[in-house]
């Protein structure tokens, strides 16, 4: 069973403070490694994707993988009140089709 | 990415009772997919819908509770059949465009039973 594990926070940073959120996963398989966002009362909004080891820069997102130590992150640059919301870490099943997801680290962005 | 709708948004339904959430894509898409969301808690599949299979479910999700029907490329229904309290949730949909396995959720269902 894959396992998909996230600190729940809250992780509270200051406006146009970086912020750096964390996910391990079980499955060494693992191909597929996403970031959505979450606002209270709405649904997942998909941030990013990432497949391939390093870095990749999408505005003031970066995601990093690292398949060797199983670890993927999100990180936030000037981060922003807007940007409060819960991240869920996601990656795919073993079918390659659907996602199985963590439990989401809530952000808190202070202005 | 695909724009998606799900009727009822929200709903108050009585224990024993059974409800029929539909998911509506603005284009065809092969792979559909229903989530539950509990209060407090992350997304858990629920099962995989694809047109003109079966639909497979996840460990812990059986058909009868939760029959689906993928009658088309653009359409999906969720039953959630002889509810309980602790079928109160947000159900969602999400498809795969084709786009190296992205998933884009719809707006979700917010279920309450009493």
């Amino acid at each position: 069973q894959k396992e998909v594990e996230q600190n729940s926070g809250p992780l509270s940073v200051p406006e146009g403070a970086i912020a750096s959120l964390n996910c391990t996963y079980s499955d060494r398989g693992s191909q597929s490694f996403f970031w959505y966002r979450q606002y209270s009362g709405k649904s997942p909004e998909l941030i990013m994707f990432i497949y391939s080891n390093g870095d990749k820069e999408d505005g003031r997102f970066t995601a990093q993988l690292n398949k060797a130590s199983q670890y993927v992150s999100l990180l936030i640059r000037d981060s922003q009140p807007s940007d409060s919301a819960t991240y869920l870490c996601a990656v795919n099943n073993q079918a390659g089709t659907a996602l199985i997801f963590g439990k989401g680290t809530t952000l808190s962005v202070s202005s | 990415s695909a724009v998606i709708s799900q009727k009822p948004s929200r709903d108050i339904c009585q224990r024993g009772t059974s409800l029929t959430i539909q998911c509506q894509v603005d284009s065809q898409v092969t792979m559909m997919f229903w989530y539950r969301q509990q209060p407090g808690q992350s997304l858990t599949l629920i099962a995989t819908a694809n047109q003109g299979s079966e639909a497979t479910y996840e460990s812990g999700f059986v058909i009868d509770k939760f029959p689906i029907s993928r009658p088309n490329l653009t359409f999906s229904t969720l039953t959630v059949s002889n509810m309980s309290p602790e079928d109160s949730s947000i159900y969602l949909c999400s498809v795969d465009p084709g786009q190296g396995h992205t998933q884009y959720f719809g707006p979700g269902t917010r279920l309450t039973v009493l």
